[in-house]
């Protein structure tokens, strides 16, 4: 079983739509999470980090189930420019060791 | 601010070549991770220096690549004897510590002719 596990997609989705990934993770003693977006040949850019509370950044929406392992992220009100890829990150180990990055979800909104 | 600095972004090179790539991370950052992507693919760890601790080399793919991190600073990535497998683009990144969030360079595109 892979450390991070995400839907590859692609997602199509009509601008305006609301979108949500999920991302398992393996490691319970996980502590950290990530998300980052990645646009075509571009390098990675953070796009938010994930609480434990869940935490919101204008349509953006991040979760966390520790109990399931899984986290999660929605966009609502989908633009053309949220077309990307979105990569789940998790630290492993508690602190102890390097992230570890899924492999992507890509998500592609259409006019 | 300056960010992750990658040269050169583009190399293209033939078959049993030597390349080396210099990664130039954020300063004060302690952490510096060397990644590799292939085209529509994930990305690949290679390597990672955290302060003066010795790297976690569990990501290098053969015995051809190496790392470097002089000074707690600059890196070099050196790949000896190409092969055309690997043609990627090699992306550097760096963090305060091992666990927050990383920032990544432009990367360099490598091509093996």
């Amino acid at each position: 079983r892979k450390e991070v596990e995400q839907d590859p997609g692609p997602f199509n989705v009509p601008e305006g739509a609301t979108v949500a990934f999920n991302c398992t993770y393996s490691n319970s003693a996980s502590q950290s999470f990530f998300w980052y977006r990645q646009d075509c040949r571009k390098e990675p850019k953070l796009l938010m980090s994930v609480y434990s509370s869940g935490n919101e950044d204008g349509r953006f929406t991040a979760q966390l189930n520790r109990a399931s392992q899984y986290i999660s992220l929605l966009i609502r009100d989908s633009k053309l420019s949220d077309s990307a890829t979105y990569l789940c990150v998790v630290d492993p180990s508690g602190g102890y060791n390097k992230l570890i990055f899924g492999a992507g979800t890509r998500l592609a909104v259409h006019p | 601010g300056a960010g992750v600095s990658q040269s050169p972004s583009n190399k293209v090179t033939e078959k049993g070549k030597d390349v080396e790539l210099r990664c130039d991370p954020i300063s004060g950052h302690t952490a510096l991770y060397w990644y590799r992507q292939s085209l529509g693919q994930g990305l690949e760890f290679l390597i990672y220096f955290q302060g003066n601790s010795a790297p976690d080399k569990s990501g290098l793919p053969s015995d051809r690549f190496s790392a470097e991190r002089t000074g707690g600073s600059v890196s070099t990535l050196t790949i000896q004897r190409t092969q055309q497998e690997d043609s990627a683009v090699y992306l550097c990144a760096s963090s305060e510590t091992v666990n927050q969030p990383q920032h990544f360079g432009d990367g360099t595109r490598l091509s093996i002719l």
